[in-house]
């Protein structure tokens, strides 16, 4: 299977920074890649998938790249929202079986 | 607007078997595949198979392989995962996620709120 590594674990960011998250693939999945945040007590929410793509209602600071195996979340400007843990997944057709990375948790420095 | 609404929470034995549903509204239900994910107390997420509602054809994660059972009734628009022989480790947040392209392996567009299973002697 496709081993998801994100880095790092945690993230110490005060209000209006900005935070860049990492995600490594262990081979290739394209830009078969989506990224959730998960506040606590929820179910995760989704992000950005094809690594570049907001999802529907999805505000502007949130933003993905990358593509192969290393890729990155950018939150522009945190808000106080923010602070939750941000999962990758990779969707590569094969080998047919979905991975997410370890999740980066967000918190006020 | 869709919604994947799942069973409530369940406190099983060891080696006992638990099923959780999930109900879907909102969409076509045979349109798009439905998900299990889990997420043990504390940890991250762990994909555990899907299912094509219309084909009720499954697909399951190598380590739940003889052990999950995944199906579905059309008539209600409601998924099922069944986990038999389970074990402390099994206690876990299960939760359902859709689809969003008709395809297998895909991204997740909507998710239930989560089932608690505990599995305690």
């Amino acid at each position: 299977e496709i081993v998801m590594t994100q880095s790092p674990a945690t993230l110490s960011v005060s209000p209006g920074e900005r935070a860049t998250l990492s995600c490594r693939a262990s081979q290739s999945v394209s830009s078969n890649l989506a990224w959730y945040q998960q506040r606590p007590g929820q179910a995760p929410r989704l992000l950005i998938y094809g690594a570049n793509t907001r999802a529907t209602g999805i505000p502007a600071r949130f933003s993905g790249s990358g593509s192969g195996t290393e890729f990155t979340l950018t939150i522009s400007s945190l808000q106080s929202e923010d602070f939750a843990i941000y999962y990758c997944q990779q969707y590569n057709k094969w080998p047919p079986a979905l991975t997410f990375g370890g999740g980066t948790k967000v918190e006020i420095q | 607007q869709v919604h994947l609404v799942q069973s409530g929470a369940d406190v099983k034995k060891p080696g006992a078997s638990v099923k959780v549903s999930c109900n879907a509204s909102g969409y076509t239900f045979t349109g798009y595949y439905i998900h299990w994910v889990r997420q043990a107390p504390g940890q991250g997420l762990q994909w555990m198979g899907w299912i094509n509602p219309n084909s009720g054809g499954t697909n399951y994660a190598q380590q739940f392989q003889g052990r999950v059972t995944m199906t579905r009734d059309t008539s209600i628009s409601t998924a099922y995962m069944e986990l038999s022989r389970l074990r402390s480790d099994d206690t876990a947040v299960y939760y359902c996620a859709k689809a969003p392209r008709g395809a297998a392996t895909d991204y997740f567009d909507y998710w239930g709120q989560g089932t608690l299973v505990t599995v305690s002697s």
